[in-house]
């Protein structure tokens, strides 16, 4: 199978812009979270998606967003761009369902740099 | 609610010394518990899982770790390490009524020559 995979790998955009981050999750696979890592504030959920609902949510603004479509990928948004949003943003799909472990499987990460 | 401590945001070991990374969690029922690895600029590969099968869960390249229930603890241990561990690693617990993960800081391990 193929792993998960996010596009683009590498992002640059200015303070202001917005941003969106697509993932596309293990063949099979209802759940995608999203999360944000930087070197100050670890690794840190944003939400996560189940079946094109959002099932869990963290402690992140309204600017991000996120979605997941009938075929199982996603995309999340960040919108008015900050500084602090400079960071490698992960993807991460699972099973999801009832009963199951939930292991989740990483994508390789999406690096964005806001100038 | 449920958290997931990592005692020690860096260790470091000498190559061929015992690898033991620390994790505690909280939580009234026995969730289900994982320790990944992340090597730079990359993101993070599932090292072992704990699903209450057995309480020794062996991984891959050599690690294992201990379910003790009476300590809530989650430990990861390697008995020679390798400079290709140094890694960072984490711990995750995830709630088996809401499914919500919950990721531990972060151990940096650094291997020395």
């Amino acid at each position: 199978k193929a792993g998960v995979t996010q596009t683009p790998r590498y992002l640059i955009k200015t303070r202001g812009q917005q941003v969106t981050l697509s993932c596309s999750p293990i063949s099979g696979h209802r759940s995608v979270s999203w999360y944000q890592q930087t070197p100050g504030q670890g690794l840190q959920f944003l939400f996560e998606y189940f079946s094109e609902t959002q099932r869990n949510k963290g402690n992140f603004p309204g600017r991000f967003s996120g979605r997941q479509f009938s075929n199982s990928r996603s995309e999340m948004n960040v919108s008015t761009l900050e500084l602090g949003d400079s960071a490698l943003y992960l993807c991460a799909s699972s099973s999801g369902g009832r009963g199951t472990q939930n292991e989740q499987f990483f994508g390789p990460g999406t690096r964005l740099t806001v100038l | 609610a449920q958290s997931v401590t990592q005692l020690g945001s860096h260790v470091s070991v000498s190559e061929g010394a015992l690898v033991l990374l620390r994790c505690n969690y909280s939580s009234s029922v026995p969730p289900y518990l994982f320790w990944y690895v992340q090597y730079p600029n990359q993101g993070l590969q599932l090292l072992l899982k704990y699903t209450s099968a057995a309480t020794l869960v062996k991984g891959i390249n050599g690690f294992e770790a201990e379910f003790k229930k009476s300590e809530t603890s989650f430990h990861l241990t390697k008995p020679s390490a390798h400079m290709s561990d140094a890694a960072e690693y984490f711990c995750a617990v995830s709630d088996r009524g809401t499914y919500k993960y919950i990721f531990g800081t972060g151990t940096r391990l650094k291997v020395l020559a």
